[in-house]
């Protein structure tokens, strides 16, 4: 078990609606990233926070937005929820100095599905 | 988009065997990452290789990185009906801002 830990575990939500998942990273970690996972696929990167600001995003639309918090947790958001944003949400938390060379450590996730 | 490819998508053995597993990517990268996965929960770092690194060990485990031929193989020694699970590589893009993934191997090891 990592430091981190997600909520809610579990969501069910209706086309159009909004969502926020939450995420507190591991204790001394100041980064925070985003991914979203398919079923029978592998994590795609989202964004990632970095001393709350986005320091990075990958190929998802801007109703796709997030924050980070003073103390580095973190929340997603989204909005106009579509069918296909069924799907688990991982945050994971890494921490500072090479970040090149940084293990990400990841929280159990948030299973969202879209009716 | 996905960096890493895993092959075999499925894999199957008996307990005790070895797993072997393989991926491919195809921009350079600073490192290679082996992620584990049980059944749709969070994602277990198993082993971190650098680029300058070819062979890397870790209990069971054993990676190795050809970065000529942009490949990297995770090998579970003397495997358990507990190391079933999916495993992922992932590659670090710019300062490990965007890990990419591949789809993973589902390895199903049989008691």
């Amino acid at each position: 078990e990592t430091g981190v830990t997600q909520s809610p575990t579990h969501l069910i939500k209706t086309r159009g609606q909004q969502v926020t998942l939450r995420c507190s990273s591991q204790s001394g970690h100041n980064t925070v990233s985003w991914y979203q996972q398919a079923l029978g696929q592998g994590p795609q990167f989202i964004f990632q926070y970095y001393r709350e600001e986005e320091n990075g995003r990958g190929n998802f639309p801007p109703r796709f937005s997030g924050l980070q918090f003073p103390n580095y947790s973190s929340e997603l958001n989204v909005n106009a929820l579509e069918l296909d944003d069924s799907a688990l949400y991982l945050c994971a938390s890494s921490g500072t100095g090479a970040l090149s060379y940084n293990e990400q450590f990841f929280g159990p996730g948030t299973r969202l599905t879209v009716l | 988009s996905q960096q890493g490819e895993e092959d075999p998508q499925a894999l199957s053995i008996q307990e005790g065997e070895n797993a072997t597993m393989n991926c491919s990517y195809k921009t350079s990268i600073n490192n290679l990452q082996w992620y584990r996965q049980n059944s749709g929960r969070g994602l277990v770092h198993l082993i971190l290789i650098r680029s300058n690194e070819r062979e890397k060990h870790s209990g069971r485990l054993r990676v190795t990185l050809d970065t000529s031929k942009k490949s990297s193989s995770l090998l579970i020694t003397a495997s358990r009906a507990a190391d079933t699970a999916s495993y992922f590589c992932a590659t670090p893009q710019y300062n490990n801002n965007d890990m990419r993934f591949g789809a993973g191997t589902r390895l199903t090891v049989k008691p």
